[in-house]
């Protein structure tokens, strides 16, 4: 079974800091990786995600992930925190074919920046 | 624009009542999803459709009921017999279930029941 978590639910940085969300993951099979950001009362936007290949994988809004499975981790970054970077973030895990698609879910990590 | 619609935003209904979320994409995707979302549990999975006419139970299906008439649709249920209802509904769309693609979501319905 596959399972998801993400530690700390909320962060806190200052404008120009370095951004660091958490993902640690289980998985019985190679696992695919994502991460979404979530402002107020919207839905979910895909950020990255990791299939095959590179394990750093870019993303838009200039995060990145990296993949490591010794580490079993995806853990998300940005050099440069930006005010507008503000929102919560999930990092998901899908065992594709096995779990017919079905993305497991963290429990969501809130992202706030400081002026 | 292609994407996927849910409405209402918000509703409100009483309790015992039985209410219909609609969930419409028009980005031909052949899978669908709902998930329930509550404040520091993240999405939980619903049910999930990868075909017309067909779909499956998700992790906490209990109390509600979907419907996969068309491919661009995929409303949701929610019954009497869910016991906490109040949350806010997203649904998703994807090209293949199964596969490494993607799920889109919508905009999500909040549902709160008096």
């Amino acid at each position: 079974a596959q399972s998801v978590t993400q530690l700390g639910s909320h962060v806190s940085v200052s404008e120009g800091a370095l951004v660091l969300l958490r993902c640690n993951y289980s998985s019985s099979v190679p696992p695919y990786l994502f991460w979404y950001v979530q402002y107020p009362n919207q839905g979910l936007q895909l950020l990255l995600k990791y299939t095959t290949g590179a394990t750093l994988v870019k993303g838009i809004n200039g995060f990145e992930a990296e993949f490591k499975k010794s580490e079993t981790s995806f853990h998300l970054t940005k050099p440069s925190a930006h005010m507008s970077d503000a929102a919560e973030y999930f990092c998901a895990v899908s065992e594709g074919a096995t779990s017919y698609g079905k993305l497991t879910f963290g429990q969501g990590t809130i992202l706030t920046v400081h002026p | 624009d292609g994407g996927i619609t849910q409405s209402p935003k918000y509703l409100f209904r009483k309790e015992g009542q039985n209410v219909t979320l609609s969930c419409e994409q028009n980005l031909n995707h052949d899978a669908m999803y709902w998930y329930r979302q509550d404040p520091g549990q993240g999405l939980r999975l619903i049910y999930y459709s990868q075909i017309v006419n067909d779909f499956q139970k998700g992790d906490i299906a209990e109390g509600y009921s979907v419907s996969r008439e068309k491919k661009e649709s995929f409303p949701l249920t929610v019954t009497s017999a869910q016991k906490n209802p109040t949350a806010f509904y997203l649904c998703a769309s994807s090209i293949l279930a199964g596969f490494t693609d993607t799920q889109y979501f919508g905009p999500g319905t909040r549902l709160t029941v008096l």
